[in-house]
């Protein structure tokens, strides 16, 4: 049972267009990380959120933890070939080390 | 140093052979981890180590064996593997923190691992 559910599993856009991923789950998460992964290369973290109704910004990205602490989302703003790769959302529960990662978005980007 | 150093890059063994992987990091993290990621599929946890003690074994089979030498030092010795280990190998470090989680993990970029 998969208890992060990532949605689109596939994307396919052309450079310029926005785009928005989905992390959900029924379960409670003390916090929620987003990572981006590129071939034959271990997931680089891009951010952290704990606060419930939390966004943050990072240049284009922008991430929403729900106000359940249940789901959260990645918006990419003029997305750019660069932006391509494996992104995993990840929740971690209580104040367990365990990581759970999602089922992972590919994002594709089309010059 | 912000990074977490893994070797080999790329690993390929017989299914008698004995191997071991090597993960380090030197940014004072107190909490390191092995992961398994398949290819097209999400990391999948195999083991915690939380102040160089064994916290979490997510049921690895024993031909798996982990070791924390020292605060720095990840291994995973293995010995007698299947072809259906082969995967990507990550190690992960993350600070000791009372969120556990929370304070994001560093990754290494993995061991390449065939087993033949």
């Amino acid at each position: 049972t998969q208890l992060l559910e990532q949605s689109p599993q596939f994307l396919s856009i052309q450079e310029g267009e926005n785009l928005t991923v989905y992390c959900n789950s029924s379960s409670v998460f003390s916090s929620l990380q987003w990572y981006r992964q590129e071939p034959g290369e271990g997931p680089v973290l891009l951010v952290t959120v704990v606060t419930g109704g939390e966004v943050k910004k990072l240049k284009r990205l922008t991430f929403q933890f729900g106000d359940a602490r249940k789901d959260s989302s990645l918006h990419i703003t003029a997305a750019q070939p660069g932006d391509t790769g494996l992104y995993l959302c990840a929740g971690a529960k209580d104040s367990s080390y365990k990581l759970i990662f999602g089922s992972g978005t590919r994002l594709l980007v089309r010059p | 140093d912000t990074e977490v150093t893994q070797t080999p890059k790329h690993l390929v063994m017989g299914m008698t052979n004995k191997k071991s992987l090597k993960c380090e990091q030197h940014m004072g993290h107190r909490a390191m981890y092995w992961y398994k990621q398949k290819a097209k599929k999400p990391p999948e946890l195999m083991f915690v180590y939380s102040y160089e003690k064994l916290s979490i074994n997510e049921s690895v089979p024993s031909r798996f064996s982990p070791e924390c030498p020292n605060s720095s030092l990840l291994n995973l010795h293995l010995h007698a593997l299947q072809p259906e280990d082969s995967a990507l190998y990550l190690c992960a470090s993350s600070q000791d923190t009372g969120t556990g989680g929370a304070a994001g993990y560093t990754f290494g970029s993995g061991t390449r691992l065939t087993v033949v």
